[in-house]
């Protein structure tokens, strides 16, 4: 059964660095064809896509945010890690990570809950 | 990047009655290799994540009910739900994935007239 857990601080200062970790279960992020994304969701706004990262360790990023985001993975500890610099209100919404369905499939099958992240002073 | 606009922002059916949401792309969605059109659907509930009902645009996901079907090709897309329940009244999504950035529509309420 696959389940995600993202986990992270809810309150954030603006300029701060936000680092929000997702705990993976019943799946390895290091089997072949296994893709993690985190998307975004502001209070009451639509869903935005952030960044993805491939069993192979393989990035993408949302280009409006790359310069913001990275994404990793600790294999030993099956969890993928988003940190985003330079944290500002606009940012606040709730931060989901997803499981890709598979190969040329960058569409999500299951969800985590989603933490809410405020960035407030 | 692919823009994805949804039509309308919100409707109001009545229970039993035909619920039909659109979904255009700015480009097309259409992958030649494997004859697919990228194209997933999502209801969200309140307080809750995203649930995949559609995927390939017109392929029903398990366990969803036979109510939701979805349908069109290249640019332009449906997500019809064929007699509306209560248990539908949502927010459904788009989303392309035929490249990354990955996008989404700006979403669609449902609820009951």
């Amino acid at each position: 059964q696959i389940t995600l857990k993202e986990s992270g601080p809810t309150l954030v200062e603006p300029t701060q660095t936000l680092t929000l970790t997702c705990t993976l279960s019943g799946f390895s992020i290091s089997t072949s064809g296994v893709a993690v994304a985190w998307i975004r969701q502001p209070p009451g706004k639509a869903l935005e896509w952030l960044a993805l990262i491939h069993w192979k360790g393989e990035e993408r990023y949302s280009p409006s945010l790359q310069s913001r985001l990275t994404i990793t993975k600790d294999s030993s500890k099956n969890q993928v890690v988003l940190t985003m610099t330079k944290m500002d209100p606009v940012d606040t919404a709730t931060y989901y990570c997803a499981h890709r369905r598979g190969h040329h499939a960058d569409y999500f099958d299951f969800w985590g809950q989603g933490t809410l992240v405020t960035v407030s002073s | 990047d692919i823009v994805m606009t949804q039509s309308p922002e919100s409707l109001a059916v009545s229970l039993g009655e035909r619920a039909t949401i659109n979904c255009k792309s700015s480009q097309s969605v259409f992958y030649s290799s494997n004859s697919e059109n990228c194209i997933a659907w999502y209801q969200q509930k309140p307080g809750q994540p995203p649930k995949l009902l559609i995927y390939r645009a017109s392929a029903r996901e398990s366990g969803v009910p036979d109510r939701f079907s979805g349908g069109g090709s290249g640019t332009d897309f449906t997500l019809t739900i064929s007699s509306l329940q209560a248990e539908d009244v949502a927010l459904y999504y788009c989303q392309q994935y035929l490249s990354t950035p990955l996008t989404f529509g700006g979403g669609t309420k449902v609820d009951i007239k």
